[in-house]
């Protein structure tokens, strides 16, 4: 089992919906990633929360809002969003940020 | 800012033999981190190996060593004996010292491994 959990593996959705990508982690991790990936393209860094707390967005679109609750678990919501956010979503988590960081199995996204 | 740069889009191997995956990064800093990851068709990203720039011997793990050439900036991964389930893409990561989270990622190389 990985330590890292993302659901759901795959996610159709048309540019009017609205849905949630969930990232949970089992490794007791303080810090947690979103990273998108396209191809061809290295990955970008989307979000950065440590101990719940976000502490980089690199400029991502307002269509993107994540969310964490609580150090375990880490949401992005999605809305209105545009045919170029498709891409496979990571996350990721690390002890702290000196550690290595353990990633997901990502979320595979395809917009209408 | 620092760049990474995977040069090699796909490289190819025969089974058992040994492969080299390039990468070379631009930095102003002294003291920083590189990595490399494995991505294989399942999809995570799987730590290989670290290197810490301060430290002059290279990194081995198993099968998998780094050639770490601080001044020419370069850090190559080398795969000895290559078994069918190393097929997957690497990236390559810098990670500077003193910017804690924000990795640095190369494009990757897809490695087919040939039976």
């Amino acid at each position: 089992e990985t330590g890292v959990t993302q659901t759901p593996r795959h996610l159709v959705m048309g540019m009017t919906n609205k849905k949630s990508l969930k990232c949970e982690q089992h490794l007791g991790h303080n810090a947690m990633y979103w990273y998108k990936q396209s191809a061809k393209k290295p990955l970008e860094l989307m979000f950065v929360y440590s101990l719940e707390e976000r502490v980089e967005n690199n400029s991502v679109p307002s269509r993107f809002s994540p969310e964490c609750p609580n150090s375990s678990h880490l949401f992005l919501h999605l809305h209105t969003l545009q045919p170029e956010d498709s891409a496979l979503y990571l996350c990721a988590s690390s002890q702290d940020y000196h550690q290595p960081q353990h990633f997901g199995d990502g979320t595979r996204l395809s917009i209408l | 800012a620092q760049t990474v740069t995977q040069s090699q889009p796909e490289m190819s191997v025969q089974e058992a033999e040994t492969v080299t995956l390039s990468c070379t990064y631009d930095t102003s800093e002294s003291d920083y981190y590189l990595f490399w990851y494995k991505q294989p068709p399942s999809r995570q990203m799987i730590l290989v190996i670290r290197q810490e720039a301060y430290k002059q011997q290279n990194a081995t793990e198993n099968r998998f060593s780094v050639n770490f050439q601080k001044a020419a900036k370069s850090f190559s991964l080398k795969i000895s004996d290559s078994q069918l389930g190393d097929a997957a893409m690497y990236f390559c990561a810098y990670r500077s010292a003193d910017s804690n989270y924000q990795l640095i990622w190369g494009a990757g190389t897809k490695l087919i491994i040939k039976p």
